[in-house]
This record gives structure tokens, sequence and C-alpha cells, in this order.
């Protein structure tokens, strides 16, 4: 079975980068019927779909996010991860990482989820 | 981008009965040359991550109980629990894949009345 494990300080001061590290399990990341993404969701609020990458390292970004937002993928340690930079408040949420199934042209839907990642941004 | 509008915000059904959920994309999600709508549904417990229930609008996810079901096409979708039970309590949520960025429906607050 496929798991998921966000890892990654879960505070950061404002104007610091958010780095986190998503490890998969039970699976091989290096699939082209995969990409691999971060959602996050501020507590109490909805989903907000933060950037995706598959194995071979192209990346898509959501645009609201893209000026701050890195993604890399590992394939040696079947991880990848999430740097997002200038952090403010409003970036404080649960952070989860997932895998997406794509197919054809579709930009996929996830059918695998980490457990999360509080993140608070506070000094 | 693609907004999704999930209505109502929140549900009280009783025990038993059917619940409905409904979603309205701002543009059409269903690819002409597949003919397949690009649209998942995601079930959220208290606490814990999202689960996928649909995908391609109306394909059951294994393991997902059949009184979970998926329809519509094009803008405008639902998604149904035939006889609702207490572990149904949940937040869902759409999804479209058209197109990116990938957005989600504000969620819809499903409760026991």
């Amino acid at each position: 079975q496929l798991q998921l494990q966000e890892s990654g300080p879960g505070l950061v001061k404002p104007s610091e980068t958010l780095s986190l590290t998503c490890t998969v399990s039970g699976g091989s990341i290096s699939s082209s019927h995969f990409y691999w993404a971060w959602i996050r969701q501020p507590p109490g609020k909805g989903l907000e779909w933060i950037g995706s990458i598959p194995y071979s390292g192209s990346t898509y970004y959501n645009s609201s996010l893209k000026s701050r937002v890195t993604i890399s993928v590992d394939t040696s340690e079947n991880q990848f991860s999430l740097k997002l930079s200038s952090v403010t408040a409003a970036d404080s949420s649960v952070y989860y990482c997932a895998r997406q199934v794509i197919t054809g042209i579709s930009r996929g839907y996830f059918d695998f989820w980490g457990q999360g990642i509080l993140v608070t941004v506070s000094s | 981008d693609i907004v999704m509008t999930q209505s109502p915000d929140s549900l009280a059904v009783s025990l038993g009965e059917r619940a409905t959920i409904n979603c309205k994309s701002s543009q059409n999600i269903l690819y002409r040359s597949d003919n397949r709508n690009y649209f998942a549904w995601y079930q959220q417990r208290a606490g814990q991550p999202p689960k996928l229930l649909i995908h391609w609008a109306s394909t059951r996810e294994s393991g997902v109980p059949d009184r979970f079901s998926g329809s519509g096409s094009g803008t405008d979708f639902t998604l149904t629990i035939s006889s609702l039970q207490a572990e149904d309590v949940a937040v869902y949520y759409c999804q479209q894949y058209y197109s990116f960025p990938i957005t989600f429906g504000q969620g819809t607050k499903l409760e026991i009345k």
C-alpha cells in the first residue's frame, strides 16, 4: 500500500522559507502515470492546490503562489519537496502531499494523501 | 481559473435518508475528444486528509461503498449518498482537473439531523 509522509518544521518565522519533504513508500516515485503534488488547507478552511511535479522534474504551480514556490523531486530518495519563500501568517496551514493520477491530457485527481503537517508562521 | 461552487455550504440529514450535494464549475469540464468529465469528489472526516470517493464524475474509487454515487456533466455535478450512515459525517469537496490551476469547491459540511 502506497504511503506518503510529510516532514519538516512546524513553526516558521515570517519572511523566512518554509521547507517540507514528502517521503513516498510502498511504491516508486518514478512513474509516468503520476505527478506528485502539494496541497494546503488553512485551519477550518478549504483546499488549495500549490503545485505538482512529475518524476522527470518539470513543474506546474498555482499562479497565486508561483513567484514564491519551488517543488523538486529526488528519485534516488523517493521523495519530493516544497519550498515556499517569504512566508506570512496567511501561509499558516496544514500542508498535504499527494499522488496525482495522470491520464491522457487530464491534470489529474489525487488518490493517495499524506496525513498532513501543520505549519504555523509566527515570530 | 475554473471556479468550483458547491451548494449547500452545510446540510443536515437523518440517518438512512438521502443526502445530495451539488457542484457547479464556471467552465465546461467535459473534454469532448474522450467524452469524459474531468471531475472528482472527496470526503474529509475531522482530523483526516481528504479521501478520493469518485473520479471522472461518476467512477467510484475502489472500496468506496455503493451508497455513494456521482452524476452530472459539463458544468453541473451531484454527489448522492443514498442512505446516510453515521460515518458519512464529513466535509465533501469537489475538484476539477480539466486545467491548471487545479481547483476545489469550498466544501459542504454534512451532519446528522
